[in-house]
Protein backbone atom coordinates (compact mmCIF):
# COMPACT_ATOMS: atom_id res chain seq x y z
CA UNK A 1 0.00 0.00 0.00
CA UNK A 2 1.10 3.43 -0.71
CA UNK A 3 0.01 5.59 2.45
CA UNK A 4 1.60 5.65 5.56
CA UNK A 5 -0.45 5.05 8.54
CA UNK A 6 -0.72 7.84 11.58
CA UNK A 7 -2.88 8.48 14.68
CA UNK A 8 -6.30 9.94 13.96
CA UNK A 9 -5.75 12.58 16.56
CA UNK A 10 -3.58 13.90 18.97
CA UNK A 11 -3.46 16.59 21.71
CA UNK A 12 -0.73 18.91 23.09
CA UNK A 13 0.22 21.81 25.39
CA UNK A 14 0.49 24.89 24.26
CA UNK A 15 4.70 25.85 24.17
CA UNK A 16 5.83 21.78 24.94
CA UNK A 17 7.19 19.69 22.40
CA UNK A 18 4.82 17.44 20.26
CA UNK A 19 5.99 14.12 18.57
CA UNK A 20 3.91 13.29 15.59
CA UNK A 21 4.81 9.67 14.69
CA UNK A 22 4.34 8.02 11.28
CA UNK A 23 4.60 4.29 9.85
CA UNK A 24 5.39 3.51 6.69
CA UNK A 25 6.86 -0.32 6.17
CA UNK A 26 6.34 -0.23 2.91
CA UNK A 27 8.41 2.74 1.77
CA UNK A 28 11.31 1.72 -1.09
CA UNK A 29 14.69 3.27 -1.14
CA UNK A 30 14.00 6.30 -3.11
CA UNK A 31 10.89 7.60 -1.84
CA UNK A 32 10.88 10.75 0.23
CA UNK A 33 8.76 11.35 3.14
CA UNK A 34 7.03 14.60 2.95
CA UNK A 35 5.08 15.94 5.78
CA UNK A 36 2.35 18.90 4.95
CA UNK A 37 0.05 20.38 7.67
CA UNK A 38 -3.32 21.72 6.66
CA UNK A 39 -5.32 24.10 8.91
CA UNK A 40 -8.81 24.76 8.65
CA UNK A 41 -10.48 26.08 5.56
CA UNK A 42 -6.68 26.17 3.85
CA UNK A 43 -5.07 24.23 1.19
CA UNK A 44 -2.10 22.15 2.84
CA UNK A 45 1.00 23.93 3.54
CA UNK A 46 4.84 22.33 3.12
CA UNK A 47 6.56 21.54 6.35
CA UNK A 48 9.69 19.57 5.66
CA UNK A 49 11.21 16.34 3.68
CA UNK A 50 13.40 13.77 4.06
CA UNK A 51 15.41 10.76 2.30
CA UNK A 52 17.13 9.12 5.20
CA UNK A 53 18.86 11.18 7.80
CA UNK A 54 17.38 14.03 10.01
CA UNK A 55 16.40 17.16 9.04
CA UNK A 56 15.79 20.11 10.83
CA UNK A 57 14.27 23.34 9.48
CA UNK A 58 12.53 26.31 11.00
CA UNK A 59 9.16 24.88 11.70
CA UNK A 60 10.02 21.49 12.75
CA UNK A 61 12.18 18.26 12.82
CA UNK A 62 11.90 15.18 10.83
CA UNK A 63 13.16 12.15 12.86
CA UNK A 64 13.69 8.82 10.18
CA UNK A 65 14.31 5.36 11.69
CA UNK A 66 17.24 3.49 10.42
CA UNK A 67 15.45 1.18 8.57
CA UNK A 68 13.16 4.03 7.09
CA UNK A 69 9.89 2.06 8.18
CA UNK A 70 8.76 5.16 10.25
CA UNK A 71 9.55 8.62 11.10
CA UNK A 72 8.88 11.24 13.48
CA UNK A 73 7.69 15.15 13.28
CA UNK A 74 8.97 16.86 16.01
CA UNK A 75 7.62 20.70 16.88
CA UNK A 76 9.72 22.08 19.26
CA UNK A 77 7.47 24.36 21.04
CA UNK A 78 3.56 24.18 20.03
CA UNK A 79 1.89 26.96 19.74
CA UNK A 80 -2.28 27.90 19.39
CA UNK A 81 -1.43 28.20 15.28
CA UNK A 82 -0.04 24.48 15.09
CA UNK A 83 -3.75 23.22 15.61
CA UNK A 84 -3.90 21.53 12.67
CA UNK A 85 -4.20 18.26 10.23
CA UNK A 86 -0.66 17.08 9.81
CA UNK A 87 -0.71 14.20 6.99
CA UNK A 88 2.76 12.65 6.61
CA UNK A 89 3.27 11.20 3.18
CA UNK A 90 5.64 9.28 0.96
CA UNK A 91 5.78 9.86 -3.31
CA UNK A 92 5.48 6.84 -3.91
CA UNK A 93 7.62 6.26 -7.06
CA UNK A 94 10.60 8.38 -6.32
CA UNK A 95 11.79 11.31 -8.43
CA UNK A 96 8.73 10.85 -10.51
CA UNK A 97 6.35 9.98 -8.52
CA UNK A 98 2.99 11.79 -6.54
CA UNK A 99 2.25 12.56 -3.35
CA UNK A 100 -0.31 9.78 -1.81
CA UNK A 101 -2.13 11.71 1.04
CA UNK A 102 -3.87 9.59 3.76
CA UNK A 103 -6.22 11.13 6.17
CA UNK A 104 -3.58 12.42 8.70
CA UNK A 105 -3.38 13.02 12.30
CA UNK A 106 -5.57 15.84 14.08
CA UNK A 107 -3.78 17.63 16.41
CA UNK A 108 -5.51 19.93 18.73
CA UNK A 109 -2.79 22.37 21.13
CA UNK A 110 -4.32 23.59 24.70
CA UNK A 111 -3.38 27.07 26.00
CA UNK B 1 4.11 37.08 -5.53
CA UNK B 2 0.61 35.57 -5.54
CA UNK B 3 2.06 32.28 -5.51
CA UNK B 4 -0.84 29.78 -6.54
CA UNK B 5 -4.49 31.19 -6.74
CA UNK B 6 -7.61 29.52 -7.71
CA UNK B 7 -10.77 30.97 -9.28
CA UNK B 8 -13.55 30.40 -8.16
CA UNK B 9 -13.99 30.15 -4.42
CA UNK B 10 -17.15 29.02 -4.59
CA UNK B 11 -19.90 27.36 -6.62
CA UNK B 12 -23.20 25.94 -7.16
CA UNK B 13 -23.99 23.54 -10.35
CA UNK B 14 -26.77 21.53 -11.05
CA UNK B 15 -26.06 17.74 -12.15
CA UNK B 16 -25.03 17.81 -15.93
CA UNK B 17 -24.33 21.36 -15.84
CA UNK B 18 -20.39 22.19 -16.92
CA UNK B 19 -17.69 23.81 -15.71
CA UNK B 20 -13.82 24.95 -15.19
CA UNK B 21 -11.50 25.67 -12.64
CA UNK B 22 -8.99 27.55 -13.02
CA UNK B 23 -5.76 27.61 -11.53
CA UNK B 24 -2.81 30.54 -11.89
CA UNK B 25 0.62 30.70 -10.38
CA UNK B 26 3.31 32.64 -11.04
CA UNK B 27 6.72 30.69 -9.84
CA UNK B 28 7.48 29.89 -13.28
CA UNK B 29 7.09 25.87 -11.71
CA UNK B 30 7.00 23.43 -14.28
CA UNK B 31 4.41 20.72 -12.06
CA UNK B 32 1.01 21.37 -11.32
CA UNK B 33 -1.54 19.34 -10.17
CA UNK B 34 -5.45 19.14 -9.25
CA UNK B 35 -6.48 17.45 -6.12
CA UNK B 36 -9.93 16.58 -4.80
CA UNK B 37 -10.47 16.51 -0.53
CA UNK B 38 -13.87 15.04 0.48
CA UNK B 39 -14.95 15.86 4.13
CA UNK B 40 -12.86 14.01 6.44
CA UNK B 41 -10.52 12.56 4.02
CA UNK B 42 -6.99 13.38 2.71
CA UNK B 43 -6.58 15.00 -0.62
CA UNK B 44 -6.38 12.58 -3.69
CA UNK B 45 -4.82 13.52 -6.96
CA UNK B 46 -6.87 14.06 -10.04
CA UNK B 47 -5.05 15.00 -13.01
CA UNK B 48 -1.48 16.56 -12.99
CA UNK B 49 1.02 17.93 -15.49
CA UNK B 50 4.69 17.96 -15.73
CA UNK B 51 5.12 20.87 -17.95
CA UNK B 52 3.17 22.85 -20.79
CA UNK B 53 0.70 21.26 -23.44
CA UNK B 54 1.50 17.85 -21.16
CA UNK B 55 -1.31 16.21 -18.65
CA UNK B 56 -1.40 12.83 -17.01
CA UNK B 57 -3.78 10.96 -14.75
CA UNK B 58 -3.60 10.47 -11.54
CA UNK B 59 -5.88 8.11 -8.79
CA UNK B 60 -9.22 9.70 -9.64
CA UNK B 61 -9.40 10.76 -13.07
CA UNK B 62 -12.78 9.79 -14.24
CA UNK B 63 -15.26 12.72 -14.69
CA UNK B 64 -12.79 15.49 -15.16
CA UNK B 65 -10.23 16.74 -17.80
CA UNK B 66 -7.40 19.11 -17.72
CA UNK B 67 -5.57 21.61 -20.42
CA UNK B 68 -2.40 23.27 -19.75
CA UNK B 69 -1.88 25.44 -22.64
CA UNK B 70 0.36 27.94 -20.83
CA UNK B 71 2.85 26.94 -17.83
CA UNK B 72 1.00 29.45 -15.52
CA UNK B 73 -2.40 27.95 -16.07
CA UNK B 74 -4.03 25.02 -15.12
CA UNK B 75 -7.70 23.82 -15.96
CA UNK B 76 -10.06 21.39 -14.36
CA UNK B 77 -13.06 21.07 -16.42
CA UNK B 78 -15.73 19.24 -15.42
CA UNK B 79 -18.19 18.04 -18.24
CA UNK B 80 -21.23 16.60 -17.01
CA UNK B 81 -21.42 17.48 -13.33
CA UNK B 82 -22.78 14.67 -11.08
CA UNK B 83 -23.57 15.00 -7.03
CA UNK B 84 -20.10 12.56 -5.97
CA UNK B 85 -18.04 15.63 -7.22
CA UNK B 86 -19.24 17.54 -4.82
CA UNK B 87 -15.73 18.57 -3.00
CA UNK B 88 -12.87 20.77 -2.42
CA UNK B 89 -10.69 21.19 -4.72
CA UNK B 90 -7.16 22.26 -4.63
CA UNK B 91 -4.13 23.16 -7.24
CA UNK B 92 -0.68 22.88 -6.32
CA UNK B 93 2.58 23.23 -8.25
CA UNK B 94 6.32 22.39 -7.84
CA UNK B 95 9.74 22.91 -8.94
CA UNK B 96 9.97 19.20 -9.55
CA UNK B 97 7.86 16.25 -9.21
CA UNK B 98 8.63 13.66 -6.46
CA UNK B 99 11.35 15.56 -4.26
CA UNK B 100 10.64 18.94 -3.67
CA UNK B 101 8.01 21.32 -2.07
CA UNK B 102 4.26 21.71 -3.48
CA UNK B 103 2.44 24.70 -3.26
CA UNK B 104 -1.12 25.11 -3.07
CA UNK B 105 -4.11 27.50 -3.59
CA UNK B 106 -6.52 28.44 -1.51
CA UNK B 107 -9.23 25.46 -2.94
CA UNK B 108 -12.77 25.87 -4.50
CA UNK B 109 -15.46 24.60 -2.52
CA UNK B 110 -17.99 22.92 -5.41
CA UNK B 111 -21.20 21.84 -4.68
CA UNK B 112 -23.65 19.91 -7.13
CA UNK B 113 -27.01 19.39 -6.56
Amino acid sequence: DAKTTQPNSMESNEEEPVHLPCNHSTISGTDYIHWYRQLPSQGPEYVIHGLTSNVNNRMASLAIAEDRKSSTLILHRATLRDAAVYYCIRNYGGSQGNLIFGKGTKLSVKP
Amino acid sequence: NAGVTQTPKFRVLKTGQSMTLLCAQDMNHEYMYWYRQDPGMGLRLIHYSVGEGTTAKGEVPDGYNVSRLKKQNFLLGLESAAPSQTSVYFCASSTTRGYSEQFFGPGTRLTVL
